[in-house]
């Protein structure tokens, strides 16, 4: 298994701002997701985050509203931009796992309240 | 990925086994069964996962039918740490996304 950890852990922000989440992995992996868990909801994948390839973003989800970084094997950001009362939801971040990366281990999560 | 169909809640009491049961009817061939679960304010914690032999470990035991049309997932003893939404997922092992339904929430009672 891998640990994940994300910063920031929780966040209150005003509506029109952007927030950049972090997700920090223990050891090197190729595959990394992204997903929303809005309030009360089940979770929804966001994007998937290869290192060294543009992120590959769900229906619903464009780059402008949620860019993805991969800038090495450990590491990658979210940026929620221009937020608006709608984006307040938990953000996890996962890692592949496996041989062919068929298990996924989850961050802590960071819950976002945009006011 | 196929679809599946859990209850939407449980109950189970301390120290006894708690079967959670999963409906995946139009599962294919290459595609496995998962179980996360989420215990409040945490993210999703992996449990286990089978084709069609049934699997163990030292979290939970996975019994899929010999159709592989549904499964069980066993907590041989609950614990009140065991309170939590339990999902079910089938994907193929080649593919990287997982697709979340509504699962089911256990809760533990004393």
């Amino acid at each position: 298994s891998a640990v994940i950890s994300q910063k920031p852990s929780r966040d209150i922000c005003q509506r029109g701002t952007s927030l950049t989440i972090q997700c920090q992995v223990d050891s090197q992996v190729t595959m990394m997701f992204w997903y929303r868990q809005q309030p009360g909801q089940s979770l929804t994948l966001i994007a998937t985050a290869n290192q060294g390839s543009e992120a590959t973003y769900e229906s619903g989800f464009v780059i402008d509203k949620f860019p993805i970084s991969r800038p090495n094997l450990t590491f990658s950001t979210l940026t929620v931009s221009n937020m608006s009362p709608e984006d307040s939801s938990i953000y996890l971040c996962s890692v592949g796992a496996g041989t062919g990366y068929e298990t996924q281990y989850f961050g802590p999560g960071t819950r976002l309240l945009v006011l | 990925d196929a679809k599946t169909t859990q209850p939407t809640s449980m109950d189970c009491a301390e120290g006894r086994a708690a079967n959670l049961p999963c409906n995946h009817s139009t599962i294919s061939g290459n595609e496995y069964v998962y179980w996360y679960r989420q215990i409040h304010s945490q993210g999703p914690q992996y449990i286990i996962h089978g084709l069609k032999n049934n699997e163990t470990n030292e979290m939970a035991s996975l019994i899929i039918t010999e159709d592989r049309k549904s499964s069980t997932l066993i907590l041989p003893h609950a614990t009140l740490r065991d309170t939590a939404v339990y999902y079910c997922i089938v994907k193929e092992t080649s593919g990287s996304r997982l697709t979340f339904g509504e699962g089911t929430q256990l809760t533990v009672n004393p």
